[in-house]
């Protein structure tokens, strides 16, 4: 089955310590997009790649960095600069190029930093 | 700039009809998504509008003016399933990003 994959589902890191979320996806879909949703808010845009070795920062990306090394595959890094990064963290594909397309969504993972 | 408005949260009884709306600005618009979200977990694809109307998907429809920049999510036949935040998502022209907004929380009582 094709699918978006997300891991860990919850994750607990210290403060000051680097983390990275995996992404994974194997529906051939050119684009990927990582985002940040805190409680009560809607999606806020960290990163966003449309193909293989390219990507452009999103609305909040300040304290994060990603790699598009594999099409199937867009990990995200929350580093220390990040201020307040306990947070449900989604990851998102779509396929890319002329007409818009639906995104699909990762299960997602919850990072709380203590 | 760009400003998406939903209300926070709606109540409605088993079986009855709500509607959600939804108003934007956004620099270049390229269609609207209506995703639906259960606590905790990712977001689902529900509609897309690009034209102005009314797009019917079983118990759920979705409307779109773009003169006015709004557009609303119709439920019929309400589930207690349905209970769900229900995000508007708007995509700007010339790039794949969508906006969200904070989404409405829908509470279905029976």
């Amino acid at each position: 089955d094709g699918g978006i994959t997300q891991s860990p589902k919850y994750l607990f890191r210290k403060e000051g310590q680097n983390v990275t979320l995996s992404c994974e996806q194997n529906l051939n879909h050119d684009a990927m997009y990582w985002y940040r949703q805190d409680p009560g808010q809607g999606l806020r845009l960290i990163y966003y790649s449309q193909i293989v070795n390219d990507f452009q920062k999103g609305d909040i990306a300040e304290g994060y960095s990603v790699s598009r090394e594999k099409k199937e595959s867009f990990p995200l890094t929350v580093t220390s600069a990040q201020k307040n990064p306990t947070a449900f963290y989604l990851c998102a594909s779509s396929m890319a190029g002329g007409a818009v397309h639906e995104q699909f969504f990762g299960p997602g993972t919850r990072l709380t930093v203590l | 700039g760009q400003n998406i408005d939903q209300p926070t949260e709606m109540t409605a009884t088993e079986g009855a009809i709500v509607q959600i709306n939804c108003t934007y600005q956004t620099s270049g618009f390229n269609g609207l998504f209506w995703y639906q979200q259960h606590a905790g977990e990712a977001p689902t694809f529900l509609s897309y509008n690009v034209l102005d109307g009314l797009e019917e998907k079983g118990r759920f429809s979705s409307f779109l003016s773009r003169s006015k920049g709004y557009s609303y999510l119709l439920l019929k036949e309400l589930q207690m399933k349905d209970s769900a935040s229900y995000l508007c998502a708007p995509c700007t022209s010339g790039t794949y990003k969508y906006i969200f907004g904070t989404g409405t929380r829908l509470k279905v009582l029976a």
